[in-house]
C-alpha cells in the first residue's frame, strides 16, 4: 500500500496569511493526489484534484502543486471560513489512502 | 447534479453485520465513475473501505477485505457496504462517494453515524 504522510498535524495562523500543507507518498504517484476541507460536522469536499486542477466553484486562493512523491496545497489568503481539516488523498491505485490531516485554525 | 444519500441502522451489535445503502440521484450509477465507501471514526481521519464499478468489479481496502462487501443495484440506482463480525473500532460515519478517474472523489454523500454497541 502507499503511505501519504501529510504535515502538519495543526497550525494556527491569522487572517491574511498564506498557509502550507504538505503530504508525501511513499512511492512515485505521478500527479494522483486530491486535497480535501472537511468543515466541522460536515462531509469532506474537494478542492483540487490531479495535483494542481481546482475544482468548479472553489476560490482561486486555494491552489496545488507536485507530482512524484512531494505535494503542497496552498491557501493564498486565508479566510475565516477556512478553518477546517485538510485531507490529501492519493487516487493514483488502490488501496485509496488518505493522508492524517491536517487542522487550521484562526 | 448528482447527489448521494446514505440509509441504515444507525445502531449495531458487535459481532453483527453492518449494512449500508447508498442512493444515487441525478445521475445514472452505470455512468464511467466507481463509487466508493469511505469511514471516519469520531474525532479520527478518513479510511477508504473500498469501491465498485457498474459491472461488478470491486476493489477493498486490504485491511478490511476478509469482511467487507461492496454491491451494486442498477436498477435502483444505488450500491451499498455490508461489514461482518463488527467491534466497537467500527464504530464511524460512514460516507458513500463518487470517484472520477483522474478527477478526486466527488460528490460525498452527507455522512451516516454507525455505533457498534450492545
Amino acid at each position: 500500500d502507499i503511505q501519504v504522510t501529510q504535515s502538519p498535524s495543526s497550525l494556527s495562523a491569522s487572517v491574511g496569511d498564506r498557509v502550507t500543507i504538505t503530504c508525501r507518498a511513499s512511492q512515485v504517484i505521478a500527479d494522483g493526489l486530491s486535497w480535501y476541507h472537511q468543515k466541522q460536522g460536515q462531509a469532506p469536499t474537494l478542492l483540487i484534484y490531479s495535483a494542481s486542477t481546482l475544482q468548479s466553484g472553489v476560490p482561486s486562493r486555494f491552489s496545488g502543486s507536485g507530482s512524484g512523491t512531494d505535494f503542497t496545497l496552498t491557501i493564498s489568503s486565508l479566510q475565516p471560513e477556512d478553518v477546517a481539516t485538510y485531507y490529501c488523498l492519493q487516487d493514483y491505485t488502490t488501496p485509496l489512502t488518505f493522508g492524517g490531516g491536517t487542522k487550521v485554525e484562526i | 447534479q448528482v447527489q448521494l444519500q446514505e440509509s441504515g441502522p444507525g445502531l449495531v451489535k458487535p459481532s453483527g453485520t453492518l449494512s449500508l445503502t447508498c442512493v444515487v440521484s441525478g445521475g445514472s450509477i452505470s455512468a464511467s465513475n466507481w463509487w466508493s465507501w469511505v469511514r471516519q471514526p469520531p474525532g479520527k481521519g478518513l479510511e477508504w473501505i473500498g469501491e465498485i464499478y457498474h459491472s461488478g468489479n470491486t476493489h477493498y481496502n486490504p485491511s478490511l477485505k476478509s469482511r467487507v462487501t461492496i454491491s451494486v443495484d442498477k436498477s435502483k440506482n444505488q450500491f451499498s457496504v455490508k461489514l461482518t463480525s463488527v467491534t466497537a473500532a467500527d464504530t464511524a460515519v460512514y460516507y458513500c462517494a463518487r470517484v472520477g478517474a483522474t478527477t478526486g472523489i466527488d460528490p460525498w454523500g452527507q455522512g451516516t453515524l454507525v455505533t457498534v454497541s450492545s
